[in-house]
């Protein structure tokens, strides 16, 4: 089975500078998607960026970047320019891309991120 | 907007109560999800139905049960309820049933009080 794991429960990033928040995975199979969720106050699971396993080029959306390392099983999600509604929870999820399987995700517990004025 | 409705928003009731939840997928949507998010255990898969039928199960209760009606709405039955069932339940919807290029949609939740 697959396991995500997100150590860090909160983080607090300064309006307009940059962070990181990370995510590790654990699979035995080769090839798969990892998602970015936010889920802001209003509850709503917003999908913030996805990644190929076979890709080797990094997934970027606008502000949003990921470092994927697929040896390493890391897969973090970099936020350019914070803005105060980027303050959310932030999931990372994954999900096996194997012809016949289901669309399940698989999620982490998830981080707090707070943006300071 | 997601185009995945849910109803109620919220609900409060009593231990052992029956409760269900429903859930509109997206138009040509055939996939309806179920997710659990609780305090402890996270956002948890509960069960798949792909265009009337169960596709894959996950971490259900024997107590808990979905069906999938032929217009595609989906519900949620949670019975003899307990305080531990308090939760934020979500249904995702999805074109096909796990395609490579398949997005998930979500829906905003259905926050379960259980008193």
């Amino acid at each position: 089975a697959q396991t995500v794991t997100q150590s860090q429960p909160e983080m607090s990033v300064q309006e307009a500078e940059t962070v990181t928040l990370s995510c590790t995975y654990d699979t035995s199979e080769s090839d798969y998607y990892l998602f970015w969720y936010k889920q802001p106050p209003s509850r709503q699971m917003i999908l913030v960026i996805r990644q190929e396993a076979y890709k080797q080029q990094n997934a970027t959306e606008n502000r949003f970047s990921v470092n994927f390392q697929k040896a390493a099983k890391s897969f973090s999600l970099k936020i350019s320019d914070s803005q105060l509604g980027d303050a959310a929870m932030y999931f990372c999820a994954y999900r096996s891309r194997f012809t016949g399987a289901n669309s399940k995700l698989t999620f982490g517990k998830g981080i707090t991120l707070s943006v300071r004025p | 907007d997601s185009g995945v409705t849910q109803t109620p928003k919220h609900l409060i009731t009593a231990t052992g109560q029956r409760v269900t939840l429903r859930c509109s997928p997206r138009s040509g949507d055939l996939s309806v999800y179920w997710y659990q998010q609780s305090l402890d255990q996270g956002l948890q898969f509960l069960i798949q139905y792909y265009n009337g039928e169960e596709r894959a199960k996950g971490n259900i209760l024997e107590r808990f049960s979905a069906q999938q009606f032929p217009d595609l709405h989906s519900e949620l039955n949670l019975s003899s309820l307990e305080l531990g069932d308090s939760a934020l339940y979500f249904c995702a919807s999805s074109v096909g049933t796990g395609g490579t290029n398949e997005k998930l949609f979500f829906g905003s939740g259905t926050q379960l009080s259980v008193l």
